[in-house]
């Protein structure tokens, strides 16, 4: 079954500890992304990888780093989590060929920072 | 900058009724435009494209237009049902590399 799958699905942590949220597909696509969806904002990307090695800002990268060493998985890492940056966060994968693909989204990871 | 907006109020309407969901963008001429429906807590699933040559596109009780001289794509359910609720949100390739751009979406209520 085509899917992407995200660990952990929820997250309490406090400000200043490091945490990673874990982003798979078994679908060979080369296009990740990782979005943060907040009320009355919607989903604003925040990185987003072409492929292996290649990674790029999104719209609000501030605070968070990613990393793509292997075509299917795509950390998304906050080295120090503050309250803002408390939010249900997606990762979605794509096919670069036949464009346009729609994503596949993860189930989502809703993350509370104290 | 590239802005999208959706409906930020909730549609309510009844069953069997169709409901119309509008999608508006401004500073940007995209290629296409998608719609995705979200249920509460879980990830967006896409439901339909449609290309800038194409005026409507169909999927079952579904309908999308798209107008680029308005800048706006509408979004139809015709006959709806009660399972139809749900967040549906628009997103148009604004960037490089597959970027999307998401709306806000619009909240739907069917009630019986």
């Amino acid at each position: 079954e085509a899917q992407v799958t995200q660990n952990p699905r929820y997250l309490i942590t406090v400000t200043g500890k490091k945490l990673t949220v874990t982003c798979s597909q078994n679908m060979n696509h080369e296009y990740m992304s990782w979005y943060r969806q907040d009320p009355g904002l919607g989903l604003r990307q925040i990185y987003y990888s072409m492929n292996v090695e290649v990674t790029d800002k999104g719209d609000v990268p501030e605070g968070y780093k990613v990393s793509r060493k292997e075509k299917r998985n795509f950390p998304l890492i906050l080295e120090s989590p503050s309250p803002n940056q408390t939010s249900l966060y997606f990762c979605a994968s794509s096919s670069q060929m036949g464009q346009p693909t729609p994503p596949y989204f993860g189930p989502g990871t809703r993350l509370l920072v104290l | 900058s590239q802005k999208i907006e959706q409906n930020s109020e909730a549609l309510n309407i009844q069953e069997g009724k169709t409901a119309t969901l509008t999608c508006n963008y401004t500073n940007y001429s995209p290629a296409y435009l998608q719609w995705y429906r979200q249920d509460p807590g879980r990830g967006p699933v896409f439901l339909l494209l449609i290309r800038e040559n194409e005026k409507e596109k169909r999927k079952e009780r579904l309908k999308v237009t798209f107008d680029t001289t308005l800048k706006q794509s509408l979004f139809h359910i015709t006959a709806s049902q009660p399972a139809d609720s749900a967040t549906y949100l628009c997103a148009l390739p604004t960037g490089t590399a597959s970027k999307l751009t998401f709306g806000t979406g619009t909240r739907l209520q069917v009630t019986l």
